[in-house]
């Protein structure tokens, strides 16, 4: 079975500093991996992705991603975090078909940033 | 414009009732998914289906059932044996290929 941990459950910086939140998936087999973001009262929005190619992913908002296949992990970062940058973070991963497709999220991290 | 439709937005029910909430997608997709949204438990998947007429529980599917008779609708029934059903749920669809998700803006269940 496929999982995902996330291990910052809540993060609390100030802007201008350096965010990198930290997931590690396990499942056996080829995976898809997936950051989403969800501001507050807002819904969930595609970060970025990761399919194959390029371990480094850059996504929307100056975010990216590395996937480390040894490490079983996928951790996002942002050298430089703005106060909108407030919001729960959720890694995810989409196992193949044998496994139904299915898309497992980590419990997110919330993210805030002070002024 | 495609996407994934959930009604309604806010849904009210009193405990013993079942209750349906809708997810309709016009995306042409083939699997679609329903998950679960608590505070500090992330998402957890309830029901998924890859097909017409096929559906697997997921994580927490007890106290929940679905169906997919058609491609497009894949509603979701929260019984009276859900203990605790106050969440927000959300329904995504996923297309074949190397494709993300398309997640609909969800439904938020209270039980008063």
């Amino acid at each position: 079975a496929q999982s995902v941990s996330q291990h910052n459950h809540h993060v609390i910086l100030s802007e201008a500093a350096s965010l990198e939140l930290g997931c590690n998936y396990s499942y056996g087999g080829t995976v898809n991996l997936f950051w989403y973001v969800q501001y507050p009262g807002q819904h969930l929005q595609l970060l970025l992705k990761y399919f194959s190619g390029d371990p480094l992913v850059k996504g929307i908002k100056g975010f990216e991603a590395e996937f480390i296949k040894s490490k079983f992990s996928f951790n996002l970062r942002k050298p430089s975090v703005q106060w909108s940058d407030t919001a729960e973070y959720f890694c995810a991963v989409r196992g193949g078909a044998a496994a139904g497709n299915k898309l497992t999220f980590g419990g997110g991290t919330r993210v805030l940033v002070k002024p | 414009d495609g996407g994934i439709t959930q009604s309604p937005k806010y849904l009210f029910r009193k405990e013993g009732q079942n209750v349906t909430l809708s997810c309709e997608q016009n995306l042409n997709h083939d699997a679609m998914y329903w998950y679960r949204q608590d505070p500090g438990q992330g998402l957890r998947l309830i029901y998924y289906s890859q097909i017409v007429n096929d559906f697997q529980k997921g994580d927490i599917a007890e106290g929940y059932s679905v169906s997919r008779e058609k491609k497009e609708s894949f509603p979701l029934t929260v019984t009276s044996a859900q203990k605790n059903p106050t969440a927000f749920y959300l329904c995504a669809s996923w297309r074949q290929g190397n494709y993300g998700y398309t997640f609909g803006s969800g439904t938020r269940l209270t039980v008063v």
